[in-house]
């Protein structure tokens, strides 16, 4: 347990739902991250939020919506999403929006998304 | 661009025996920082080990330990004495200094034989 929860674990939605991944972190971290994993390809940063503000958007479909009302909470809000956005959605936190090479990601178990 | 390429998709090794996974990079940068990281079926991403560019001597944690060959980029994994609970996907990871991005290979899936 890094201290970093997601839920939930699995969703299955259709093209038409509207649904939110949540992340919490319990670290007193400033910075949370979404990362999308797909199969066969490398994690892709989607979102970084430093102290409640976004810092990066990886030029990220508006059909995902992110939202960090405070430190500790992250949400990915998803709206008529497309079977290939199907993969393992990933938080991470880290203690400041700046990485190095002590300053390292805490991830979570991720949510696995299907898009029917 | 950075780019990370790990070429071995799948591997496997004997219990108590030692595996090398490979792993390299495309920058033009010179000050960065290289990472492995393992990911269990539980789907928790691990830091496995990490090391400085700037650092010539190879970081080694444990059972893990690293070739880092800057001028070839390269920062292979070698894991020692395995044991089951090493089975997992394992990802090697470039950053920049400074910066929020960390880049991901795409993989190697390591499978653990009792």
């Amino acid at each position: 347990e890094t201290g970093v929860t997601q839920t939930p674990r699995h969703l299955v939605m259709g093209m038409t739902n509207k649904k939110s991944l949540k992340c919490e972190q319990h670290l007193g971290h400033n910075a949370m991250y979404w990362y999308k994993q797909s199969a066969k390809k490398p994690l892709e940063l989607m979102f970084v939020y430093n102290f409640k503000e976004q810092t990066e958007n990886n030029s990220v479909p508006s059909r995902f919506s992110p939202e960090c009302p405070n430190s500790s909470h992250l949400f990915l809000h998803l709206h008529t999403l497309q079977p290939e956005d199907s993969a393992l959605y990933l938080c991470a936190s880290s203690r400041e929006g700046q990485l190095s090479v002590d300053e390292k990601l805490f991830f979570g178990s991720g949510t696995q998304l299907s898009v029917l | 661009a950075q780019t990370v390429t790990q070429s071995q998709p799948e591997m496997s090794v004997q219990e108590a025996e030692t595996v090398t996974l490979s792993c390299t990079y495309d920058t033009s940068e010179n000050n960065y920082y290289l990472f492995w990281y393992k990911q269990p079926p539980s789907r928790q991403m691990i830091l496995v080990i990490r090391q400085e560019a700037y650092k010539q001597q190879n970081a080694t944690e444990n059972r893990f330990s690293v070739n880092f060959q800057k001028a070839a980029k390269s920062f292979s994994l070698k894991i020692s004495d395995s044991q089951l609970g090493d089975t997992a996907m394992y990802f090697c990871a470039f950053m920049v200094a400074g910066a929020n991005n960390l880049f991901f290979g795409t993989g190697t899936r390591l499978t653990v034989i009792p």
